[in-house]
């Protein structure tokens, strides 16, 4: 069974703070990894993609890959109370039917003002 | 990136009805998905809905239980049928982002309650 792994949280940053949200995963053939943004009632939505070993950065956001350790990370800079939500990660590898994605249960981040 | 329009966004339904799910994206597609999110776990992917063939259903979903129509390159539905209190949850349909692996875009969701 592939599997996705999140902390569930919440997760407690001041403003302007430094978020770090973790993932694993199981599946070490893995080859594309993503982080969604869930706000409270409303639908995911893609905030980074990574796919290589290393850091990729957009904005405020830095996705952090390690294949090796099976891990995957997002930070979040300069946290501010709007980034409070539940952040998913997920994880698409290559299957019988093509690619499929599995989706970790999330982490629930609160900034605080 | 695609836009999903997805309806009903809330119901309430007696058990044992059936309720249908609508999702209209405004590019043609190949590929739709059908997810569940059942409160406080992961996205769980129901089925994949390609246009002129039957969907694919993942393990413990099954086609009397969830059909699912593909008419069009645009448009498909989603039935939760013979509902029962346990399929209380949201609902989403997706589409992926361009070709390739670039992630999903998802519709605004259906929040099914069932009594």
């Amino acid at each position: 069974q592939k599997e996705v792994e999140q902390n569930s949280g919440p997760l407690s940053v001041p403003e302007g703070a430094i978020a770090s949200l973790n993932c694993t995963y199981s599946d070490r053939g893995s080859q594309s990894f993503f982080w969604y943004r869930q706000y409270s009632g409303k639908s995911p939505e893609l905030i980074m993609f990574i796919y290589s070993n290393g850091d990729k950065e957009d904005g405020r956001f830095t996705a952090q890959l390690n294949k090796a350790s099976q891990y995957v990370s997002l930070l979040i800079r300069d946290s501010q109370p709007s980034d409070s939500a539940t952040y998913l990660c997920a994880v698409s590898s290559v299957g019988t039917g093509g690619f499929k994605t599995i989706f970790g249960a999330g982490t629930r981040l609160f900034v605080k003002a | 990136s695609a836009v999903i329009s997805q309806k009903p966004s809330r119901d309430i339904c007696q058990r044992g009805t059936s309720l249908t799910i609508q999702c209209q994206v405004d590019s043609q597609v190949t590929m739709m998905f059908w997810y569940r999110q059942q409160p406080g776990q992961s996205l769980t992917l129901i089925a994949t809905a390609n246009q002129g063939s039957e969907a694919t259903y993942e393990s413990g979903f099954v086609i009397d239980k969830f059909p699912i129509s593909r008419p069009n390159l645009t448009f498909s539905t989603l039935t939760v049928s013979n509902m029962s209190p346990e399929d209380s949850s949201i609902y989403l349909c997706s589409v992926e982002k361009g070709r390739g692996q670039n992630g999903y875009t998802f519709g605004s969701g259906t929040r099914l309650t069932v009594v």
